[in-house]
């Protein structure tokens, strides 16, 4: 169990540009969460997966948003044309089968900033 | 109002102290977690649960269902305990809902 991997750790970048990241939770944890968190805040949800499925969307994601997870394991979160209230943590969590009585593992985050 | 709440938003404390910190929430849920986030990101989970209560260590979350509250206890604290403490609630579509956290520093 090497834990949920998140990359890049940090991300600094200019207004207007696009970002990826990646996630990679735990092997055989079927369910990967993305969340936000601004500063001060506690993480706010944005979408999850079942296996490649995506479940459900926050009304938080906008269009300039897409997360992927083609395989059903490691997933990708774009933001397009990035602005200046897009800078947060971007946290990936995921937990195994038998959910409902499993907690969520947390990856350490990535870090936007815009500039 | 936000659907979970917590207090106290920042906590001080002397080395050795208990502490108490407590959230509220409104919606129907599953189960309901603390969580642990040190600066830098990281969250790790401390509790999971979703009746009565749970011992880990100094570590004591208890949970009443019927009001919608529960508190997460620290006994004999430590400087190393300080860290934001967030409550956050499993929904019945299995997302989380977070409360804002609680940033406890903890003196020598």
């Amino acid at each position: 169990d090497t834990g949920v991997s998140q990359d890049p750790r940090h991300k600094i970048t200019k207004r207007g540009q696009n970002v990826t990241f990646r996630c990679d939770p735990i092997s055989e944890h079927n369910r990967l969460y993305w969340y936000r968190q601004t500063l001060g805040q506690g993480p706010e949800f944005l979408t999850y997966f079942q296996n490649e499925a995506q479940l459900e969307k926050s009304r938080l994601l906008s269009d300039r948003f897409s997360a992927e997870r083609p395989k059903g394991s490691f997933s990708t979160l774009e933001i397009q044309r990035t602005e200046q209230g897009d800078s947060a943590m971007y946290l990936c969590a995921s937990s195994p089968p038998g959910h409902s009585n499993q907690p969520q593992h947390f990856g350490d985050g990535t870090r936007l900033s815009i500039l | 109002k936000n659907e979970v709440e917590q207090s106290p938003q920042n906590l001080t404390a002397q080395e050795g102290e208990f502490i108490t910190i407590n959230c509220s929430y409104s919606v129907g849920i599953s189960a309901l977690h603390w969580l642990q986030q040190h600066p830098g990101g990281g969250i790790v989970s401390l509790f999971m649960l979703s009746s009565g209560k749970k011992k880990h260590g100094r570590l004591i979350a208890t949970i009443n269902i019927q009001e919608k509250h529960s508190s997460l206890h620290i006994t004999a604290s430590h400087p190393r305990d300080s860290a934001v403490y967030i409550c956050a609630v499993r929904s019945n579509t299995d997302k989380l809902i977070f409360g804002t956290g609680t940033r406890l520093q903890v003196f020598p």
